[in-house]
């Protein structure tokens, strides 16, 4: 499996942009990129998937380069419920894959 | 979006007590369930792979027989925590995914956590 490497926090105020960048050196062909976003005492909750150039849904966008070996989450006009802990995973996701998590990068979120 | 549920969501036994906790999923079936544990602060540690009709698969360093797993059906995976310590108090995850979903590459989804506290 494809190690990960996030930042460990970020900070951010209301109604900003922000990016997450992950870093995942050995992706391998078969494997997709995949972030969650997980509140405290709460399930880890998907955001986002993608494989290769930009992937957008109602809440996140999704930036991975040709050659693959990082990718940027990026939230639009945050808000303070947007305070959460982001995970980035890598990995072939089909059948019983299991889901390894890094470290995550802790989002504070201010007013 | 798929929902995968656990039982109970939050529970406080005392030590050397047994504690088992469900998961299950609501509106399709697993094969393949996961169980995770989480501590204050901290990232999730997969513990093992439930697996559907056999054997729990567990992570190097979890002990299986402290940790049982029972995937008795395509929609429910128990794990009991046999006598619980205080070492053991966590926030203890499962997740699932849908086969029937998204074709290959699906995404996982969690149930809301159960946090475990033993006095």
């Amino acid at each position: 499996l494809a190690k990960t490497t996030q930042p460990i926090s970020m900070d951010s105020y209301e109604g900003q942009e922000v990016n997450i960048t992950c870093s995942h050196n050995n992706i391998a062909t078969n494997d997709y990129i995949t972030w969650y976003q997980q509140f405290p005492s709460q399930g880890p909750r998907f955001i986002i998937q993608g494989y290769k150039t930009k992937v957008t849904n109602e809440v996140a966008s999704l930036f991975i380069p040709a050659d693959r070996k990082s990718s940027t989450l990026s939230l639009p006009r945050v808000s303070l419920s947007d305070t959460a802990v982001y995970y980035c995973l890598v990995g072939d996701t089909t059948g019983g894959f299991k889901t390894i998590f890094g470290a995550g990068t802790r989002l504070f979120v201010k007013a | 979006g798929a929902v995968v549920s656990q039982h109970p969501s939050w529970v406080i036994c005392k030590s050397g007590t047994s504690v088992k906790i469900e998961c299950r999923s609501l509106d399709f079936q697993a094969t393949t369930m996961f169980w995770y544990r989480q501590f204050p602060k901290q990232s999730l540690m997969l513990m093992a792979t439930s697996n559907e009709g056999s054997k729990a698969t567990y992570e190097q360093g979890v002990e299986k027989d402290k940790f049982l797993i029972n995937h008795a059906s395509l929609t429910l995976s128990t794990l009991t925590v046999t006598s619980a310590h205080p070492e053991d108090s966590s926030f203890y995850i499962c997740s699932a995914r849908d086969p029937q979903r998204g074709g290959m590459n699906t995404e996982a989804f969690f149930g809301q956590g159960t946090r475990l506290t033993v006095v």
